[in-house]
């Protein structure tokens, strides 16, 4: 199993600012994933963060809104750029262990006023 | 377009009694199933997982069933306890997809002494 902490845990943030969420494993893991999870509804992921690679994006977000960083094993960060309202959202990041499952963060909850 | 669906958003039982949660998805491709718990302000933990060449997985409390032809399964969980009140998330995932998952709404359970 993984242990996984984020930082920070909630943010109310104004339109049009950015924000970077950090996530830290305390083991070296290979994968890692950036989900959210907006009012009511499940999970979507947002992107797949490989050690020294490029993140890869699933369809509807795109880079430039979500620059992902994942500069080793342990960590990784999303940006949530240009917010607007309709970002407000928990943002969770988790950690895949080599097999199927995987290990999420207690999440940060997102406010765009 | 949702994959992988929970048709009852809330379930209330009894303590004591069994709780039957049901999931269905849509891709033939899913080969690996698996369940998440999750409390409120807390990321998802695993709880049980399914291998599509099996038609059932039991840990403890926990069964989960899987009817591939139906293309459905379930989490059994017997007897139900207090503490399993949370959101129970279904989630698949496709052979040599990265270990990505593809998530269920949720079905909020309540356990009621």
């Amino acid at each position: 199993s993984a242990v996984i902490s984020q930082k920070p845990s909630r943010d109310i943030c104004q339109r049009g600012t950015s924000l970077t969420i950090q996530c830290q494993v305390d083991s070296q893991v290979t994968m890692m994933f950036w989900y959210r999870q907006q009012p009511g509804q499940s999970l979507t992921l947002i992107a797949t963060a490989n050690q020294g690679s490029e993140a890869t994006y699933e369809s509807g977000f795109v880079i430039d809104k979500f620059p992902i960083s994942r500069p080793n094993l342990t960590f990784s960060t999303l940006t949530v750029s240009n917010m607007s309202p309709e970002d407000s959202s928990i943002y969770l990041c988790s950690a895949g262990t080599g097999d199927y499952e995987q290990y999420f963060g207690p999440g940060t909850r997102l406010t765009v006023t | 377009d949702q994959q992988v669906k929970q048709n009852s958003p809330s379930l209330s039982v009894q303590e004591g009694r069994i709780s039957i949660l049901n999931c269905d998805y849509t891709n033939s491709m899913f080969d690996y199933f698996l369940w998440y718990k999750k409390y409120p302000a807390e990321g998802p933990t695993f709880l049980i997982s399914i291998s599509s060449i099996k038609d059932k997985n039991e840990d403890g409390r926990f069964t989960v069933f899987l009817n591939k032809s139906a293309k459905h399964l379930s989490l059994h969980i017997v007897p139900s306890q207090p503490g399993d009140s949370a959101v129970y998330f279904c989630a698949a995932s496709v052979t040599d997809s990265w270990g990505k998952l593809q998530f269920g709404a949720g079905t909020q359970v309540v356990v009621t002494p």
